[in-house]
């Protein structure tokens, strides 16, 4: 069984650019996570989707990073515009349902310079 | 909205030895408390959770005890192993599922031989 995919895996971005990161479920998963790791912040959760419905997303995200589901098997994560401070990895997280394991992507590291 | 504190920031245990991490956490309506494994240069790899409805729970060298009136909840690794060292993370979900996870911190385990 396929895991959560995430691509690219590395991405590079001059300040002021637009990204965008792609994620694909596991088949079969209702539920799709986006987190974002940092070594000062740690896990913080940016959007979070219930078949396709954006159930919650992090309040301090919410300017200039847009995450969608465009159908059950994919999401994307644009960021625009970018910021040095972005720089992180993005880590993207799916689930059976709201009460089962997530199993999380092998993630992007984004640099922002 | 709800924290979650990891106690430990590094443990280094010897091979052979016990470790336990300890988390505590602040929302009683919290219900849902899985741990993740994450290893140098990797992603976040589930390894056990514990549900409120039971206090204890045990796979192979891994348990988990979860304290409800003290609001804590630990990791007990037995007999431990240089492929432990890791960096691992507890966290829990708000609600009764259906929520992001809220992790915490992370505690860096290093098992010498």
């Amino acid at each position: 069984d396929a895991g959560v995919t995430q691509t690219p895996r590395h991405e590079v971005a001059e300040k002021g650019q637009t990204i965008i990161l792609k994620c694909e479920p596991v088949s079969g998963h209702n539920d799709l996570f986006w987190y974002r790791q940092t070594k000062i912040q740690g896990l913080e959760l940016l959007s979070y989707f219930r078949s396709k419905s954006l159930m919650e997303d992090g309040g301090a995200f919410k300017d200039r990073f847009k995450a969608e589901m465009l159908n059950s098997s994919f999401s994307t994560l644009k960021i625009q515009p970018t910021e040095p401070k972005d720089s992180a990895v993005y880590l993207c997280a799916s689930s059976l349902t709201g009460r089962d394991t997530q199993y999380f992507g092998p993630g992007t590291r984004l640099l922002v310079l | 909205g709800e924290k979650v504190e990891q106690h430990e920031s590094t443990l280094s245990v010897r091979e052979g030895d016990s470790a336990v991490i300890n988390c505590t956490y602040t929302d009683t309506a919290s219900s849902y408390f899985p741990w993740y494994k994450q290893e140098a240069g990797k992603s976040l790899h589930f390894v056990i959770d514990i549900r409120s409805n039971v206090d204890r729970k045990q796979s192979q060298r891994l348990t988990v005890l979860l304290d409800k009136k003290a609001k804590r909840f630990s990791l007990h690794i037995t007999a431990t192993q240089p492929e432990d060292s890791a960096i691992y993370f507890c966290a829990a979900s708000p609600h009764q599922g259906g929520r992001a996870l809220i992790f915490g911190t992370g505690t860096t385990v290093s098992v010498s031989p």
